[in-house]
């Protein structure tokens, strides 16, 4: 089946700072990845639509300056934290789409992010 | 997007079916169900999906009216492994909108 992986698996960092995630498609090509947060207790929510060759589509009151997403190859998109603040820790999920006319999405595995 | 409701949490014991009941009724046409389960600190994982009537595989069966405007989940002889938030979503080939999902607790 169709996997995702996802780097790190958790980061911790300071407040300020930046921090990138990957996300990965191991076995088959991903036209399209979804960046979703997820808090403690709740559900996942969509934060962005990312493109291969494309700019990423952001959803309502979501930074695009502050989340930058690249999805520069067919089976790589990253998520990049910029100036990290501490309400930005989160458990942040990928998902990738094939590019066949299969319906289902492939998650990664999430990537938790502490700032401090 | 088609918007899902769920019961919030349900209760069960080891060995028992559980069913999970979703109701979607502005899901469009080309839209399909797909149920995810969700362990704590994991990335959702795929359990079933289908468009009408019944789909079945290894883990769960799934049953879907003809309106499409329900579809509900079934997890034979739960175990205590079943524990977990199980997600109800409609769409296709687009951005999933979660709801809230269902915590199944199993209770030995």
């Amino acid at each position: 089946g169709a996997v995702v992986s996802q780097h790190p698996s958790w980061v911790i960092c300071k407040s300020g700072t930046s921090v990138k995630i990957e996300c990965r498609s191991l076995d088959f090509q991903a036209t399209t990845m979804f960046w979703y947060r997820q808090f403690p207790k709740q559900s996942l929510m969509l934060m962005a639509t990312s493109n291969e060759g494309s700019k990423a589509t952001y959803e309502q009151g979501v930074e695009k300056d502050k989340f930058l997403i690249n999805h520069a190859s067919l089976t790589l998109s990253t998520l990049t934290v910029t100036s990290a603040h501490p309400e930005d820790s989160s458990f942040y999920i990928c998902s990738a789409l094939t590019g066949t006319g299969d319906h289902e999405q492939y998650f990664g595995p999430g990537t938790r992010l502490t700032v401090t | 997007l088609a918007k899902t409701t769920q019961p919030i949490s349900m209760d069960s014991y080891e060995g028992q079916e559980v069913n999970i009941t979703c109701s979607h009724n502005n899901i469009a046409t080309n839209d399909y169900i797909t149920w995810y389960q969700q362990f704590p600190s994991q990335g959702p994982r795929f359990i079933i999906q289908g468009y009408k009537t019944k789909v079945t595989n290894e883990v769960a069966s799934l049953f879907i009216p003809a309106d499409r405007k329900s579809s509900t989940l079934s997890l034979p002889r739960v175990s205590l492994s079943d524990t977990a938030v199980y997600y109800c979503l409609v769409g296709k080939r687009r951005a999933l909108t979660f709801g809230s999902g269902t915590r199944l607790q199993v209770q030995p």
